[in-house]
């Protein structure tokens, strides 16, 4: 168990939908980052925060935004959604945010767009 | 420009035979760091092991061991008599000063009784 939570761990939803996603990072770390993968793309980076702030911004679309809160747990919001989005979301959590922290990994979310 | 690649998508040995698993990486940063992570079936991606750039010594854990040459640019994996349980992807990773880390596209493992 690496301690990172993410909910829900399934999400079925229509195109044209909203939907939030959350994490809540091992106790102790204070970075998050938001993975996006896809059976064709891997494993893409989209956004990384640390202790509430935006430290890197990677393929994320407009449409998606993310926020870390005071308590450090983190939600994406993916709006307008789209067949294409459809993939497993994972966050990950690091203690200092820096290059040379490892990452810690949520179970993931599968979104489903139909 | 950061880049990984993992030029074998699928691998597949017989149990208990060795198996190398390959990643290059590109980067201008002198600094970086190198990471493996392993993905089962049951979905979760965990973190195995992290090389620095400024030391090039090969690591061993087991059955586990990584080779990283700084001449070449990779750091490649290998797996020692492997087992059942070693099926999954495997992801490269590089981080560099600007703080993210890019994962290679996977290498799927598959280990046959």
């Amino acid at each position: 168990d690496s301690g990172v939570t993410q909910t829900p761990k399934h999400l079925i939803t229509a195109t044209g939908q909203r939907v939030t996603l959350r994490c809540s990072p091992r106790s102790g770390d204070l970075s998050v980052y938001w993975y996006q993968q896809s059976l064709d793309q891997g494993l893409q980076f989209l956004i990384q925060y640390y202790n509430g702030e935006e430290r890197a911004k990677g393929n994320i679309l407009e449409r998606f935004s993310a926020q870390q809160f005071p308590d450090l747990h983190s939600e994406l919001n993916l709006s307008s959604l789209e067949l294409g989005d459809s993939a497993l979301y994972f966050c990950a959590s690091s203690a200092t945010g820096t290059p040379n922290s490892p990452l810690h990994f949520g179970n993931g979310t599968r979104l489903t767009v139909t | 420009a950061q880049k990984v690649t993992q030029a074998q998508t699928e691998i597949s040995v017989v149990e208990k035979e060795d198996v190398t698993l390959d990643c290059v990486y590109e980067t201008r940063d002198t600094t970086y760091y190198l990471f493996w992570y392993k993905q089962p079936p049951s979905g979760e991606l965990v973190f195995l092991i992290r090389r620095n750039s400024f030391d090039e010594q090969n690591e061993i854990s087991g059955r586990y061991s990584w080779n990283f040459q700084k001449s070449t640019s990779s750091f490649n994996f290998t797996i020692t008599a492997s087992q059942v349980v070693d099926s999954a992807v495997y992801f490269c990773a590089l981080g560099t000063s600007y703080d993210k880390v890019i994962f290679g596209p996977g290498t799927s493992l598959s280990v046959i009784p």
